[in-house]
């Protein structure tokens, strides 16, 4: 069965430190990988998107994810984090099974 | 984009009774929906998928008869917790995706505390 690892479980940044989140998938053929991010009480919000072509995906409010075949990962990054990026990060994968395969999330404080 | 909405967004209820959640496709049809559940600090786990017009498809674990799943039209699908539990006590969240799209479209989410 497919699987989705995020390692960061709780990050914690200072405002203009750079990001990057962790996820590994475990899926071997076709995969469709996602980003969503939950903001305190608010309900999960895409951030971005890899189906195919070009494995740098670039995602809304500055967010961008690499997608490294050989290595089974989709990293999140974002040059520069602001207070307003303090939210819970999902990665999540999906194959021929429509519903979607969600990592354990990591937690993102930013410090002002 | 495509709109899911949930009802109620937060209920309280005691222990031993039924409640509903409805998750509705606003503006597109959904010939499936899916039911995740979210405990605190924790991730999103599925707990069935819903298809209209035919029966769900539990996740391992998950008890049928326990989180009844009705698919009625195109774009409502209800959740009904029956002789709930405070441990039933979470965050009951659908998604729904336009039929043969990939891309999924999480509800607002449903706060179900027992007492």
């Amino acid at each position: 069965a497919q699987s989705v690892s995020q390692h960061n479980h709780h990050v914690i940044l200072s405002e203009a430190a750079s990001l990057e989140l962790g996820c590994n998938y475990s899926y071997g053929g076709t995969v469709n990988l996602f980003w969503y991010v939950q903001y305190p009480g608010q309900h999960l919000q895409l951030l971005l998107k890899y189906f195919s072509g070009d494995p740098l995906v670039k995602g809304i409010k500055g967010f961008e994810a690499e997608f490294i075949k050989s290595k089974f990962s989709f990293n999140l990054r974002k040059p520069s984090v602001q207070w307003s990026d303090t939210a819970e990060y999902f990665c999540a994968s999906h194959t021929g099974r429509r519903a979607l395969t969600f990592g354990s999330g990591t937690r993102l404080q930013v410090q002002p | 984009g495509a709109v899911v909405s949930q009802h109620p967004s937060w209920v309280i209820c005691k222990s031993g009774t039924s409640v509903k959640i409805e998750c509705r496709s606003l503006d597109f049809q959904a010939t499936t929906m899916f039911w995740y559940r979210q405990f605190p600090k924790q991730s999103l786990m599925l707990m069935a998928t819903s298809n209209e017009g035919s029966k769900a498809t539990y996740e391992q674990g998950v008890e049928k008869d326990k989180f009844l799943i009705n698919h009625a039209s195109l774009t409502l699908s209800t959740l009904t917790v029956t002789s709930a539990h405070p441990e039933d006590s979470s965050f009951y969240i659908c998604s729904a995706g336009v039929t043969g799209g990939v891309e999924q479209y999480f509800g607002p989410g449903t706060r179900l505390t027992v007492t």
